[in-house]
């Protein structure tokens, strides 16, 4: 069986700030690898995923993510945040076969003016 | 864009009532699901369908059902609520391919008094 771990629960940042999320798993098999952003009373939505090929992966909204496999890790990376990133952010693995995806806990991204 | 509807925004029901959660999509998507989102302890599976008439147990099901019916809809159903079952209920769609990414809905908040 997959976990993930997100160790921060909640991340403070100022605009204009960088930061980073992150984000660790473990599993016996090769996982796809994914990070949703949840804003306030909505559902989550993909920001990126990792399926094969580069490990650097860009997503939406200036976001990158880089997979490191000796370290297990999927962190989530922007290099200037805005008030509008103010949002709940999930990692996820999916091991593969049917889907049974695995979450973290959430980290909640909160942008400061 | 794939959209994920979900009947209700918010629900209260009382302890013992029989609670029918419902979830469309309008993709063609083969995968459903429905999760679980409480503070602190991220998204849980309840159960998922591959096909129509198909459902498998995720990491939760005790205390829930569900019905596929129809490809587009997919149901969850708290046989006998309990206060416990107050949460936030996340449903889902995806392709069938296994690394495809899930499409969420709005969320249910239920609230069993």
């Amino acid at each position: 069986a997959q976990s993930v771990t997100q160790l921060d629960s909640q991340v403070p940042v100022f605009e204009e700030a960088p930061v980073e999320l992150r984000c660790n798993y473990s599993s016996s098999v090769s996982v796809y690898l994914f990070w949703y952003v949840q804003y306030p009373n909505q559902g989550l939505q993909l920001l990126l995923k990792y399926l094969s090929g580069s490990t650097l992966v860009k997503g939406i909204n200036g976001f990158e993510a880089e997979f490191n496999k000796s370290q297990t890790s999927f962190h989530l990376r922007k290099p200037s945040v805005h008030i509008s990133d103010t949002a709940e952010y999930f990692c996820a693995v999916n091991p593969g076969g049917y889907q049974k995806v695995t979450f973290g806990t959430g980290t909640k991204l909160q942008v400061i003016p | 864009d794939v959209k994920v509807t979900q009947s209700s925004r918010y629900l209260v029901k009382r302890t013992g009532e029989k609670v029918f959660l419902e979830c469309v999509q309008d993709m063609d998507h083969e995968n459903m699901f429905w999760y679980r989102q409480d503070p602190g302890l991220g998204l849980r599976l309840i159960y998922f369908s591959y096909d129509v008439k198909m459902k498998e147990k995720g990491d939760i099901p005790e205390g829930y059902s569900v019905s596929r019916e129809k490809k587009e809809r997919f149901s969850l159903i708290l046989e006998s609520a309990s206060t416990n079952q107050t949460s936030m209920y996340l449903c889902a769609s995806s392709l069938g391919q296994y690394n495809s990414p899930l499409h969420f809905g709005n969320g249910t908040r239920l609230t069993v008094t």
